[in-house]
């Protein structure tokens, strides 16, 4: 089966730096995605990794660990406008993008 | 970047009645897209692959005589929720790979609120 988990709802301060965590069991493995989904809209994309390491873009950070099936979004100097949902998703053997529960971040002042 | 389009952005309609819903790539042609549906406070699921050409492939549990999908050309796929029902109320997403553009992203489109009387 697959099974993709992460926190249902983080805080953290504005300012301040968060890491959202993200397992996962797949069948198979062709990439994993962060998306960040505001209340009402659709996904947008952050980032993707495919190996193992970090990925940097701006204030925002992407870790995989292929071996372990984790994943973490870092991010940094937290805005306000960053409150959202953040969606961790795997894209597995059939090309097909699976998502994750998803973690509601609210940044507060 | 890519951008991907749907039309209706909300509809609202009676039960029993059948809804038709348009995803476009506007500035790419996609073999392949995706539907989505998300119910309030959850993630998205997948509910179906679309394929330019050929049958939709449905994911287990979902009606494909209830969510009909056509993929005819490299820029349009319709999802047609027949007969709805109360429960059918939902969001619905469409999602495609630009795959000139190395075909990593899968970009989304702004969904299709449905609310079913």
């Amino acid at each position: 089966g697959q099974n993709i988990d992460q926190p249902t709802e983080m805080t953290a301060t504005e300012g301040a730096i968060v890491q959202i965590n993200c397992t996962y069991q797949t069948s198979g493995f062709n990439g994993l995605f962060w998306y960040q989904q505001h209340a009402g809209e659709a996904p947008t994309f952050l980032s993707y990794n495919v190996l193992d390491g970090l990925e940097e873009k701006g204030r925002f950070s992407s870790f995989l660990s292929r071996s372990k099936g984790y994943s973490y979004l870092l991010l940094k100097e937290l805005q306000m406008k960053d409150s959202a949902s953040y969606l961790c998703a795997v894209r597995g053997a059939i090309n097909k993008l699976i998502f994750g529960t998803g973690t509601l971040l609210a940044v507060q002042p | 970047g890519a951008v991907v389009s749907q039309h209706p952005s909300r509809v609202i309609c009676k039960s029993g009645t059948s809804v038709k819903i348009e995803c476009r790539s506007l500035d790419f042609q996609a073999t392949t897209m995706f539907w989505y549906r998300q119910f309030p406070k959850q993630s998205l699921m997948l509910m179906a692959t679309s394929n330019e050409g050929s049958k939709a492939t449905y994911e287990q549990g979902v009606e494909k005589d209830k969510f009909l999908i056509n993929h005819a050309s490299l820029t349009l796929s319709t999802l047609t929720v027949t007969s709805a029902h109360p429960e059918d109320s939902s969001f619905y997403i469409c999602s495609a790979r630009d795959l000139t553009a190395g075909g990593e992203t899968q970009y989304f489109g702004p969904g299709t609120r449905l609310l079913v009387l």
